[in-house]
């Protein structure tokens, strides 16, 4: 089966611009997670969406970043404007249910880099 | 403040000799624990997981151990291979996940 498909792989911009990430799911799994992975450190989730909805925004910094996943399917994460801090790796994974014991499937990433 | 702690930033071990890579964590309402292994350029791949209801979980060469009481569990992998030479996340769950900063793993030849 096809994994977690994301583009691009990498990215560099200049502080103060804007930047969006894709994320296409694996097929069927109901559930998509954005991950910030900053170097040294393990991922720290964004945001989750239940299909179309959003179950936990918490730790999203939401005066500069934004999500959505508007047919359940696949999802973009927009960062405007960009602060240096924002470097990390932008990880999406999803799950079949989101319920219960399960696994998150990843993939392989965008690597950010802000100037 | 970190739910899950992976002390140890590194470790080398000898190809063939058994890895043991350790994970700490605080939240007592954690009931899942995962490790995923990651490669350079490459998303984490899932390895193993174990239920809190369990103190141990085998497959084929990694095995993991859960100690409720201490809020710790390992990663043994036996032999070591230089295949194995990665990343290693620790992951525990209630109802979101949480990743350890991670340890990373030398197999050396």
């Amino acid at each position: 089966e096809a994994g977690v498909a994301q583009s691009p792989r990498y990215k560099i911009i200049e502080k103060r611009q804007s930047v969006a990430f894709w994320c296409n799911p694996i097929s069927g799994h109901a559930t998509l997670y954005w991950y910030q992975q900053i170097l040294g450190q393990g991922p720290k989730l964004l945001i989750q969406f239940q299909n179309n909805g959003v179950v936990d925004d918490s730790q999203l910094p939401k005066d500069r970043f934004s999500a959505e996943r508007l047919k359940g399917v696949d999802s973009t994460l927009k960062i405007q404007p960009a602060k240096l801090e924002d470097s990390a790796v932008y990880l999406c994974a999803s799950s079949v249910t989101g319920v219960g014991n399960e696994k998150l499937f990843f993939g392989s990433g965008t690597q950010l880099s802000v100037l | 403040d970190q739910q899950v702690k992976q002390n140890s930033p590194s470790l080398s071990v000898q190809e063939g000799r058994i890895s043991i890579l350790n994970c700490d964590y605080t939240n007592s309402m954690f009931d899942y624990f995962l490790w995923y292994k990651k490669y350079p350029a490459e998303g984490p791949t899932f390895l193993i997981s174990i239920s809190s209801i369990k103190d141990k979980n085998e497959d084929g060469r990694f095995t993991v151990f859960l100690n409720k009481s201490a809020k710790h569990l390992s990663l043994h992998i036996v032999p070591s291979q230089p295949g194995d030479s990665a990343v290693y996340f620790c992951a525990a769950s209630d109802r979101n996940f949480v990743f350890g900063p991670g340890t990373r793993l030398s197999v050396l030849p």
